[in-house]
């Protein structure tokens, strides 16, 4: 079954730690995004990419990196300098034309804690 | 002011009962608007696009009024499952056509 996979789903970070948040999708999609979830706010647009080797800051990159050098993978990287970094992480897919339908297809999240 | 302005509710209702949500937005020149449905401590799942006309999908009705720049969710005979956030998105069409997600407004059916 096609889709896209997020892992790990739970993870525990001391502060001043890099981690990274994997996503995968085997959809043939083009564009892929990175999405941050807090309580009480809608989702916030932190990259995306439109094609391989491509992408660009949303409105709250600050603090995150990414790298999108296969069509299927778009890993997130939260580094020490992300100021508050505990969030749901979304990572999103859409076809060509998926903004313009609204269609993105979602993977399962990945709840990162610092502590 | 934000972007897409939403009552988080939460909104209780009974089983059988019709309920309904709106959510306005602030950009006049955007041009497509869906609402998605995200149950507890999921990820969001597309519920149905909005068009100009209002569709309608069995029980879910959404309607677009451009003119006060609001887009609405009906709920006909409220079932238990229909329980969850419903986020209104809104396409903001400024350059990459970027989806601006609403914070959500919690539905909870009771028995």
């Amino acid at each position: 079954d096609g889709g896209i996979t997020q892992s790990p789903k739970y993870l525990f970070r001391k502060e001043g730690q890099n981690v990274t948040l994997s996503c995968e999708q085997n959809l043939n999609h083009d564009a892929m995004y990175w999405y941050r979830q807090d309580p009480g706010q809608g989702l916030r647009l932190i990259y995306y990419s439109q094609i391989v080797n491509d992408f660009q800051k949303g409105d709250i990159a600050e603090g995150y990196s990414v790298s999108r050098e296969k069509k299927e993978s778009f890993p997130l990287t939260v580094t020490s300098a992300q100021k508050n970094p505990t969030a749901f992480y979304l990572c999103a897919s859409s076809g060509t034309s998926g903004t313009a339908t609204g269609e993105l297809f979602f993977g399962e999240g990945s709840r990162l804690t610092v502590l | 002011r934000k972007e897409v302005e939403q009552d988080p509710g939460p909104f209780n209702v009974p089983e059988g009962a019709t309920v309904a949500f709106n959510c306005t937005y602030s950009n006049s020149a955007s041009q497509s608007f869906f609402w998605y449905r995200q149950d507890c401590r999921k990820e969001p799942k597309l519920l149905m696009s909005v068009y100009s006309s209002g569709n309608e999908d069995g029980r879910f009705t959404a309607q677009l009024n451009r003119a006060s720049q609001y887009i609405s969710l009906l709920i006909r005979d409220s079932k238990l499952s229909d329980s969850a956030t419903y986020l209104c998105v809104v396409n903001s069409n400024t350059g990459f056509q970027k989806l601006v997600f609403g914070t959500g407004t919690r539905l909870l059916v009771s028995p």
